[in-house]
């Protein structure tokens, strides 16, 4: 079956680096997903991975991917308060056009 | 470019009542979604049209329909609204597996 499950809450400091997880079910899946939504908005892609590379970074944003125990994880590095906001892990499985979203975490930075 | 455009973006119906969420896109598409989003549970999908034409049931459909007018065009339909259809509403469309979204309307059903 299709899953994606998230840790629903984390709180850092400023200036600290946060890692949001995830895990997954559909060992088929193509890509994995790491959207952005800030409150009141639409989602933002903020970067996404394919299945057959282990890490991938992109400025301040590093994901981590373990195939083997289907595991995927998002490093903000120097969290700022205006990353602040429910950060959502998608999986597209393979052969079909949908996308499976985990249920949100909500990251909160003090300042 | 616009992207993906949405109206409206606030709406409160009554019980019974109907209406139609309108969504559109103007990056020339194939593939169009509409997903629920409610506290705690992430986003599901209702529908999904994969080409112009098209639609498949998601995650969700009991309750709605839609129509793809066009290419640009993905309409959701509330034919009898219920309070369990209060809800965030995200249109969305995709080519080359990204996914692009609507800023959202937000449904209160009485």
């Amino acid at each position: 079956g299709e899953d994606v499950e998230q840790s629903l809450f984390l709180s850092v400091r400023e200036g600290d680096s946060s890692v949001i997880n995830c895990t997954y079910t559909d060992s088929s899946s193509t890509y994995l997903y790491w959207y952005k939504q800030e409150p009141g908005a639409g989602l933002q892609l903020l970067t996404y991975i394919f299945s057959n590379m282990d890490m991938k970074q992109d400025q301040r944003l590093t994901v981590l991917l373990n195939k083997k125990d289907k595991h995927l994880s998002l490093r903000i590095a120097d969290t700022q308060t205006g990353d602040s906001a429910i950060y959502f892990c998608a999986e597209r499985p393979g052969n079909t056009g949908k996308l499976i979203f985990g249920q949100g975490t909500t990251l909160q930075v003090k300042p | 470019n616009a992207g993906v455009t949405q109206t409206p973006k606030f709406q409160v119906l009554k019980t019974g009542q109907s209406m139609t969420l309108q969504c559109a896109q103007d990056m020339n598409h194939n593939s169009m979604y509409w997903y629920r989003q409610d506290p705690g549970m992430g986003l599901r999908l209702i529908y999904y049209s994969a080409s112009e034409g098209t639609t498949d049931k998601g995650e969700v459909p009991n309750g709605y329909n839609v129509s793809r007018l066009n290419k640009r065009e993905f309409s959701l339909r509330l034919e009898s609204a219920a309070p369990s259809q209060t809800s965030v509403y995200f249109c969305a469309s995709s080519e080359a597996s990204r996914e692009y979204f609507g800023p959202g309307t937000r449904l209160t059903v009485l």
